[in-house]
């Protein structure tokens, strides 16, 4: 079992629809970040968090941290949010980061 | 533009080489995080430098090794390359050593074909 989970593997949206992915790990960790990766390839940290709850426009992450799960909710979808987001966790033992699979969310006019 | 530079962004080489990726953090940046992404393991955390000084290390194989130099550029250096090695590389920077909320960011990467 890989220690980052994450899901749904693949998601297909309308615009316009609220969109979340969910991230579950099981272990011990100093933060847990959100990334995007376009088409491209290249990537953008979203959000990096320990607690709480973080919004940035139309994203908002959430983390429970007793429930070692975490969630990326995209409000109002826009074909141009179609990209592989991926969940990483930032593990207490050994200090490194451990990455989930990601999702891949294509949004269509 | 994240600030953060790869050099070469695509390399071809033959099994059995030694090639060099080289990665520019962000200006005032002092951690670089190396990076692989296969199309079969994913993302996976090489090795972080903290000025200068190897500050985390993950998945990374005896024939990879890395440095950071005092001007904190930093190095990646895969020998032995087999087919298997084929991936994009990425490295990524941030300001200081992670252990903080400190967002990192991401090279454009480098692009590995091992033939």
């Amino acid at each position: 079992k890989n220690e980052v989970e994450q899901s749904p593997q693949n998601l297909t949206a309308q615009e316009g629809e609220f969109i979340t992915i969910n991230c579950s790990y099981s272990v011990g960790i100093s933060a847990l970040h959100w990334l995007q990766q376009h088409p491209g390839g290249g990537i953008v940290s979203l959000f990096m968090l320990s607690s709480g709850k973080k919004k940035h426009g139309r994203l908002i992450a959430t983390i429970n941290i007793q429930e070692k799960h975490s969630s990326l909710h995209i409000t109002a979808s826009h074909p141009r949010d179609s990209a592989v987001y991926i969940c990483a966790v930032r593990s207490r033992e050994g200090d490194k980061l451990i990455f989930g699979t990601g999702t891949r969310l294509q949004v269509f006019p | 533009d994240s600030g953060v530079t790869q050099t070469p962004k695509h390399l071809i080489t033959a099994t059995g080489q030694r090639v060099t990726l080289r990665c520019s953090p962000r200006s005032g940046d002092l951690s670089v995080y190396w990076y692989q992404q296969s199309l079969d393991q994913g993302l996976q955390f090489l090795i972080q430098y903290y000025n200068g000084e190897e500050r985390a290390k993950g998945n990374i194989l005896e024939r990879f090794s890395a440095q950071q130099f005092p001007d904190l550029h930093s190095e990646l250096n895969l020998s032995s390359l087999e087919l298997g090695d084929s991936a994009l590389y990425f490295c990524a920077s941030s300001v200081l050593s992670g252990t903080l909320q400190e967002t990192q960011y991401f090279g454009p990467g480098t692009r590995l074909l091992v033939l």
